[in-house]
C-alpha cells in the first residue's frame, strides 16, 4: 500500500523565483492538504483540495497556489519566493470524509537564499 | 481561532522509563477529533494515535496511550517502555471546528530524547 510520496526531497531557489512541489496522495485517498513548517514550530495550514477544488485555505497570501490532477496527485506552487518561505512543505491525504484524518508525505526541504 | 498548546519543549526519558508529553487545546465543539503525531529526524509526520472527544474510553495503541480530560480540554500522551525509536519531535493536533475540520491546528511541539 503506497503511502504519502512528495517531490523533490530539497529544493534551493532565489528570491523572485517560483517553485513547485509535487504528491501523490496515499492509495485510495481522493483530498490533498499542504502544510508549511518552519524550522522548529508545527505545521501550518496552506490549503486543501478535493475534485480538482480548492476546498480550504489557509492564512497564506495568493502567491502559493495549488492544483490538483483527476489522479488526486497535487501541485503546490510559489511565486515571486521571499527568504521567509523557506521551510519543510508538507503534503497530507484523507478521504473527502475523513478529511479530518491526515496522513503526511515526508516532505520538501525549500533553502530560499 | 482554535489553539492547541504544547508546554513542555524538550523532554528526555531513560530506555524502557515512562514518559507523559501534555497537551492542551481550546474548542467551542462538543464532538471532535484529537490527534498525536511524531516527526522523527526523517521528518516523516507519522500519526501515532486519535481520540474521539465523544468517546470517554482513552485510546491506546500498544506502547501508547492518552489520557483525555474533556472537561480541562487536556490531551496527554504516555509513551511506556520508551525504546529509542521513540527520539523525535511530538506534535498535538485538533482539526479547527471554526474551519470546518479540513484544516489541523498544530501545537509547537515536544521535542523528546530516550537516553540508553
Amino acid at each position: 500500500d503506497a503511502g504519502v510520496t512528495q517531490s523533490p526531497t530539497h529544493l534551493i531557489k532565489t528570491r523572485g523565483q517560483q517553485v513547485t512541489l509535487r504528491c501523490s496522495p496515499k492509495s485510495g485517498h481522493d483530498t490533498v492538504s499542504w502544510y508549511q513548517q518552519a524550522l522548529g514550530q508545527g505545521p501550518q495550514f496552506i490549503f486543501q483540495y478535493y475534485e480538482e477544488e480548492e476546498r480550504q485555505r489557509g492564512n497564506f497570501p495568493d502567491r502559493f497556489s495549488g492544483h490538483q490532477f483527476p489522479n488526486y496527485s497535487s501541485e503546490l506552487n510559489v511565486n515571486a519566493l521571499l527568504l521567509g518561505d523557506s521551510a519543510l512543505y508538507l503534503c497530507a491525504s484523507s478521504l473527502v470524509d475523513r478529511a479530518h484524518e491526515q496522513y503526511f508525505g515526508p516532505g520538501t526541504r525549500l533553502t530560499v537564499t | 481561532a482554535q489553539t492547541v498548546t504544547q508546554s513542555q519543549p524538550e523532554m528526555s526519558v531513560q530506555e524502557a522509563e515512562t514518559v507523559t508529553l501534555s497537551c492542551t487545546y481550546d474548542t467551542s465543539e462538543n464532538n471532535y477529533y484529537l490527534f498525536w503525531y511524531k516527526q522523527p529526524p526523517s521528518r516523516q509526520m507519522i500519526l501515532v494515535i486519535r481520540q474521539e472527544a465523544y468517546k470517554q474510553q482513552n485510546a491506546t495503541e500498544n506502547r501508547f496511550s492518552v489520557n483525555f480530560q474533556k472537561a480541562a480540554k487536556s490531551f496527554s500522551l504516555k509513551i511506556s517502555d520508551s525504546q529509542l525509536g521513540d527520539t523525535a519531535m511530538y506534535f498535538c493536533a485538533s482539526p479547527d471546528p471554526g474551519a470546518g475540520s479540513y484544516q489541523l491546528t498544530f501545537g509547537k511541539g515536544t521535542k523528546l530524547s530516550v537516553i540508553p
